[in-house]
């Protein structure tokens, strides 16, 4: 089956404590990219990646980092995590920058304390 | 001005009845239109994209673009209860390597049995 499969689907930290979300998908899809969702603002795009290691700043990328060592996944790093970055992330990749439509992942709801 | 708009709703809609979601862009030069739907806390699905001017069906979904006035539409025929979600609509902006998605923030559709 197509999918884009995201880990953890819940996670509970502290402030500082770093944390990586897996985003793997087996589509073979060029283009990978992160958001976020909050209440009021929408979805808003982290980073995103063209191809393995080319990977570039979205519109909402402090405080994350990303890498894209392999075609088929695409990690988001919190090297430090805040209480603003609590939020609701997705995964997603697509044949072309999202001009084909993209695949999403189930999401991970982070929660930073 | 937003360059995505949509009415937040909730749009509430009597079981089998049309509803009908609308989606306002502000760049002229765009080219590629999509809506999604997103339940409670899950990931946005692809429902349909559009790129020409005109009507595209797919089952009970028809979009409906009209670049003139920069809006695109979704209606869904004969509405079912499961089709109570939030419907996202994104346009695609610029051109080559610089073509970007952007994500209106929804339409809260209710439909009612």
């Amino acid at each position: 089956e197509a999918q884009v499969t995201q880990n953890p689907r819940y996670l509970i930290t502290v402030t500082g404590k770093k944390l990586t979300v897996t985003c793997s998908q087996n589509m073979n899809h060029e283009y990978m990219s992160w958001y976020r969702q909050d209440p009021g603002l929408g979805l808003r795009q982290i980073y995103y990646s063209m191809n393995v290691e080319v990977t570039d700043k979205g519109d909402v990328p402090e405080g994350y980092k990303v890498s894209r060592k392999e075609k088929r996944n695409f990690p988001l790093i919190l090297e430090s995590p805040s209480p603003n970055q609590t939020s609701l992330y997705f995964c997603a990749s697509s044949l072309d920058r999202g001009s084909y439509g993209y695949t999403f992942g189930s999401g991970t709801r982070l929660t930073v304390v | 001005q937003k360059e995505v708009e949509q009415n937040s709703g909730p749009l509430s809609v009597p079981e089998g009845a049309i509803a009908s979601l609308n989606c306002t862009y502000s760049d002229r030069g765009s080219q590629s239109f999509f809506w999604y739907r997103q339940y409670s806390g899950k990931s946005p699905e692809l429902i349909m994209f559009i790129y020409s001017n005109g009507d595209k069906e797919d089952g009970r979904f028809t979009a409906q673009l009209n670049k003139a006035s920069q809006y695109v539409s979704l209606l869904i025929r004969d509405s079912q209860p499961s089709d109570s979600a939030t419907y996202l609509c994104a346009v695609e902006l610029g051109a080559g390597n610089n073509r970007k998605l952007i994500w209106g923030l929804g339409t809260s559709l209710a439909v009612n049995p």
